[in-house]
Formats: C-alpha cells, sequence, structure tokens
C-alpha cells in the first residue's frame, strides 16, 4: 500500500513563527503537492514538485515556501506564520502524468495547523 | 482554466439505499481525468474511483460507479446499497497536467 505520512496530525503555532510541515512517502512517486483545505472552498494547491530540487507554484502560494531536497520528501514552510494561515494542510503525492496515463494522488492523513 | 462544480453542499440517504452525487465540469482539454475522493471525519482522503475522458464504459469499482455523460461535461457518483460508514465528504476532481482541481465538496450522511 501506499504510504504518505505527514509528521504531525494537529499542530499549534504563534503568530510570527516560521513553520514547517513534513511530508513523506515511500511509493517513489515523482510528483508531490501541497494542499490547504477550508470549509467551502475544498481543497487548494499551494505548490507541487515533480522532481528533486522542483517546485511549481499552485493557486495559493503567497506566505509559502517549500523544499524538496530528497525525492521521499516534500516540505512545506510558512515563512511567518498568521492567523489566516490556520487551516488543514493535506499531502499528496503520484507517479508523474506520462507513465501509463493518469495517475491518482495519495494523500496523508493531513494536520491540523492552528495559528494563534 | 478547469473548474469542478459541485452543486450539492449535503446530500442525505438511507442505508442500503443508492445516492447519486452531482459533479459538472469545464475544461478545453481534449483528454482528461475525473476523479472522486473520499473524505471521513478523520480527515484522510480515500481515492474511490476514476474516469478517463476517452473511456468508452463507465467506471466502477464495488459499490461506486461513475455515470460519466461526455456531452454535458458531467461525472456524477452513485454508490449503491449505502451504508453508514459511507458519511463523509466527496470530492470531484479534473486532472490538469499533474495537477488536481477539486470541487468544493459534497456532506453525505447515511441514515440507519
Amino acid at each position: 500500500d501506499v504510504k504518505v505520512t505527514q509528521s504531525s496530525r494537529y499542530l499549534v503555532k504563534r503568530t510570527g513563527e516560521k513553520v514547517f510541515l513534513e511530508c513523506v512517502q515511500d511509493m517513489d512517486h515523482e510528483n508531490m503537492f501541497w494542499y490547504r483545505q477550508d470549509p467551502g472552498l475544498g481543497l487548494r494547491l499551494i505548490y507541487f514538485s515533480y522532481d528533486v530540487k522542483m517546485k511549481e507554484k499552485g493557486d495559493i502560494p503567497e506566505g509559502y515556501s517549500v523544499s524538496r531536497e530528497k525525492k521521499e520528501r516534500f516540505s512545506l514552510i510558512l515563512e511567518s506564520a498568521s492567523t489566516n494561515q490556520t487551516s488543514m494542510y493535506l499531502c499528496a503525492s503520484s507517479f508523474r502524468y506520462d507513465r501509463e496515463g493518469d495517475q491518482p494522488q495519495h494523500f496523508g492523513d493531513g494536520t491540523r495547523l492552528s495559528i494563534l | 482554466a478547469q473548474k469542478i462544480t459541485q452543486t450539492q453542499p449535503g446530500m442525505f440517504v438511507q442505508e442500503k439505499e443508492a445516492v447519486t452525487l452531482d459533479c459538472t465540469y469545464d475544461t478545453s482539454d481534449q483528454s482528461y481525468g475525473l476523479f472522486w475522493y473520499k473524505q471521513p471525519s478523520s480527515g484522510e482522503m480515500i481515492f474511490l474511483i476514476y474516469q478517463g475522458s476517452y473511456d468508452e464504459q463507465n467506471a466502477t469499482e464495488g459499490r461506486y460507479s461513475l455515470n460519466f455523460q461526455k456531452a454535458r461535461k458531467s461525472a456524477n457518483l452513485v454508490i449503491s446499497a449505502s451504508q453508514l460508514g459511507d458519511s463523509a465528504m466527496y470530492f470531484c476532481a479534473i486532472d490538469g497536467y499533474n495537477k488536481l482541481i477539486f470541487g468544493a465538496g459534497t456532506r453525505l450522511a447515511v441514515h440507519p
């Protein structure tokens, strides 16, 4: 089974702190993604990466950065946390599109982040 | 730009009955994929079913089937013989070149 592991289920931080969310996958997937989920808005893509050291902005990258130094690990960084970044954060991974066509994304359990 | 619309914020169904969750999409691509995910209250996103735009038959996976009407740009999820454990949020998504575009979701409640 595919396993996508997020480092924390729940996290509480203060405004202005630098926050790191870690994600590890064990299926040798090329693609990795970070989403945030807010009620009524579904999942919105923050950043994604299709290879080591590669990254692409998603729909809402402002206030976030990412790091992918190894294929299995994708980190989301909140440079200076703000209260409007309180949300559920979901990491996902998948094989690249051109391997046998469309590939489903496999998700971690999510991190509920509260910024006080 | 691609877009997914799920017009039902909430649905309820009696246990053992079938239920249809609506999904319409907008895309200018000729080739695309549609996905359905389930999110229980615990938070994880579970992949349910996939339909490719060139697939001639509707996708099925156990009790899940996809009513794909390409001309109408709709990809409704049908859950047959609902179970209490089907109570969850359900998201429709379209594949956009290695990215997924999600709808706002439908919350399904299964009543005994």
